[in-house]
């Protein structure tokens, strides 16, 4: 039971590249989000999934679109990187009633 | 958007000294939770609490959800070299709406 994994653990992009960011998890959770974290400003909701097929816009969105295509994976997706997208980004998931979230170890990305 | 206050920011402690650290919100919260995040590690669940007033222990660490639904606080006792790291609380205030994190409070141990 791996729990939340996340691929790569790091990258560095120019700007204007794209990426895809990639999530799994094992645990049969119905909720899957994604963060992103900067020094001093915690952990930002960038989209989640109520489940498979559906996303929906967290706090900071811009930038970034997400994919469900199966319950155990949530994709991240960076069309244009910018240097401002620089970040550590986590990725968590809960169960059916979507309070207690479990995160994956992070993938820090670099955008020059 | 709504915002979690926590407080303190950072703190420096001795080893084998007791900490408190707080969590306060302009609205009301039906859940709490407290999460501590290790160096280059994602953060990880260490108590969530779903009643007003309710006290609820994991080891040296108990947690309590105010009464007044607005805050909550985490207790560390006899703190360790192994407790540094960031600490945040979350809330959620209804149905489905996703967590609200805290900034987080910065805890280093002196040995």
């Amino acid at each position: 039971n791996a729990g939340v994994t996340q691929t790569p653990k790091f990258r560095v992009l120019k700007t204007g590249q794209s990426m895809t960011l990639l999530c799994a998890q094992d645990m049969n959770h119905e909720y899957m989000y994604w963060y992103r974290q900067d020094p001093g400003m915690g952990l930002r909701l960038i989209h989640y999934s109520v489940g498979e097929g559906t996303t929906a816009k967290g706090e900071v969105p811009d930038g970034y679109n997400v994919s469900r295509l199966k319950k155990q994976n949530f994709l991240l997706g960076l069309e244009s990187a910018a240097p401002s997208q620089t970040s550590v980004y986590f990725c968590a998931s809960s169960g059916l009633a979507g309070i207690e979230q479990y995160f994956g170890p992070g993938t820090r990305l670099t955008v020059t | 958007g709504q915002q979690l206050n926590q407080s303190p920011q950072s703190m420096f402690i001795q080893e084998g000294e007791d900490v408190s650290m707080n969590c306060t919100s302009s609205s009301i919260f039906n859940t709490w939770l407290w999460y501590k995040q290790d160096p280059g590690e994602g953060p990880v669940l260490l108590i969530a609490l779903y009643k007003a007033g309710e006290l609820t222990s994991n080891g040296r660490l108990t947690a309590q959800f105010g009464i007044t639904r607005k805050d909550s606080f985490l207790n560390i006792s006899a703190s360790i070299p192994s407790d540094v790291g960031i600490y945040f609380c979350a809330g959620r205030n209804s149905g489905n709406t996703p967590l609200v994190f805290g900034k987080g409070t910065r805890l280093s141990v002196i040995a």
